[in-house]
């Protein structure tokens, strides 16, 4: 049973379109994450988002924005999507109590042509 | 501005051998800190943490060490299998207000020779 599943799991696609990566956990877990890993591979938080807050880095475009209809699925969608925006996306989530550990999904490939 | 670093991107060891793997933080604020293990084309997976207020902790093959007056910490693996080869990441942990959200080091790649 997979906890944390992303779909697609490549992308691509090209500049200035719009798209959507899913996101779904089945561990009952409180928190959700969106990470992005870049070519220098870094791995970066772009948002967290539980049923009562959401934090942004303030390094994210506006054009990225999360969209969760339930607790157990945390949306991205970008629009306009630009050269820069290639990278992997990681779906992660947590009980969201400190020191927990984050789950993640196995990324989601994104090449913008 | 990297609060976390991993100096080594990468470690060569014997199987059987001891694998150390360290990390140093800059932020004073985080109270703690977490080892993943990452193979090619999947998601980070979790191995281990450890609380600011300890220097130790063990599961299994795996220790972590935290010197907090350092801002270092390392991973311990004894001994080391081939099935360890991967990239580990060093983490850290900055609570805010109802978010924990991960700050990662740019990881070390570790190979295990049979």
């Amino acid at each position: 049973d997979t906890a944390v599943s992303q779909t697609p799991k490549y992308l691509v696609t090209q500049m200035g379109n719009d798209k959507s990566i899913k996101c779904e956990q089945n561990l009952g877990h409180d928190t959700m994450y969106w990470y992005k890993q870049d070519s220098k591979k870094f791995l970066k938080i772009m948002f967290s988002y539980n049923n009562k807050e959401l934090i942004i880095n303030e390094t994210v475009p506006n054009r990225f924005s999360p969209k969760s209809p339930d607790k157990a699925h945390l949306n991205l969608h970008i629009n306009s999507l630009e050269l820069g925006d290639s990278a992997v996306y990681f779906c992660a989530s947590s009980q969201d109590y400190e020191g927990q550990p984050q789950h993640f999904g196995d990324g989601t490939r994104l090449s913008i042509l | 501005d990297q609060q976390v670093k991993q100096n080594s991107p990468s470690l060569s060891v014997q199987e059987g051998r001891i694998s150390i793997l360290n990390c140093d933080y800059t932020n004073s604020m985080f109270d703690y800190f977490l080892w993943y293990k990452k193979y090619p084309a999947e998601g980070p997976t979790f191995l281990i943490s450890i609380s600011s207020i300890k220097d130790k902790n063990e599961d299994g093959r795996f220790t972590v060490f935290l010197n907090k007056s350092a801002k270092h910490l390392s991973l311990h693996i004894v001994p080391s299998q081939p099935g360890d080869s991967a990239v580990y990441f060093c983490a850290a942990i900055k609570p805010g207000a109802g978010s924990y959200q991960l700050t990662f080091g740019k990881g070390t790649k570790l190979s295990v020779i049979p």
